[in-house]
């Protein structure tokens, strides 16, 4: 099991504001990054951070940490936004990174 | 805009080697880390290791006895060599740039991904 948790499945209404959290003891001292990953296409970077952000990334994707605990925002989420969701960070040693398990968006 | 061109074998044998090529076209070379993940069909990413232009490398603990990890500044490339491999190691193969701002870092860009299959 990954040292990082994430719920595997979320679902959000289309405009809606959702969630994804990523827990994990490193996180208390390490920065997490989020990916996003259709079907069949390698994962994309998506926000490191607050709101640091790659050009073509909307400003809808926002990020934050508190704690154990590393979260990705998506705020009036669109149809496009359906897909999974790592996030990636150092494991409990530090020496090493580590993945989150993933987590399914869907939008109804 | 970096790019980065991956390829290597797609279909092995249970004990033969995994050898996957990342080029990387379009931006500096020296001073990033370069890193290899992977995923299972179905599953999520794994980070196997990554390794610097210096010839540092770092490995996940898990594969780190069988994995190798190497940067040709000469070419702007790095590989990856798995050893011993087993039908658990049937994935598609990621490569990736380390980038890093401060206590932040991140994978990007990644290349298109090759399906490894044993």
């Amino acid at each position: 099991s990954s040292e990082l948790t994430q719920d595997p499945a979320v679902s959000v209404a289309l405009g809606q504001a959702v969630r994804i959290t990523c827990r994990g003891d490193s996180l208390r001292t390490y920065f997490a990054s989020w990916y996003q990953q259709k079907p069949g296409q390698a994962p994309v970077f998506v926000i490191y951070g607050e709101n640091n952000r790659p050009s073509g990334i909307p400003d809808r994707f926002s990020g934050s940490s508190s704690g154990d605990t590393a979260s990705l925002t998506i705020t009036g989420v669109q149809a496009e936004d359906e897909a999974d969701y790592y996030c990636n960070s150092r494991d409990s040693t530090g020496n090493h990174r580590v993945f989150g398990g993933g987590t399914k968006l869907t939008v109804l | 805009q970096v790019q980065l061109q991956q390829w290597g074998a797609g279909l092995l044998k249970a004990s033969e080697t995994l050898s996957l090529t990342c080029a990387v076209y379009g931006g500096s070379f020296s001073g990033y880390d370069w890193t290899w993940i992977r995923q299972p069909p179905g599953k999520g990413l794994e980070w196997i290791g990554e390794g610097h232009h210096s010839g540092s490398t770092n490995y996940n603990p898990s594969l780190k006895s069988r994995v190798s990890i190497s940067v040709d500044t000469s070419k702007n490339q790095f590989s990856l060599k798995l050893s011993s491999v087993t039908a658990a190691d049937t994935a598609v193969y990621f490569c990736a740039r380390v980038c890093s701002s401060g206590w932040y870092n991140w994978f990007d860009p990644w290349g298109q991904g090759t399906l490894v299959t044993v």
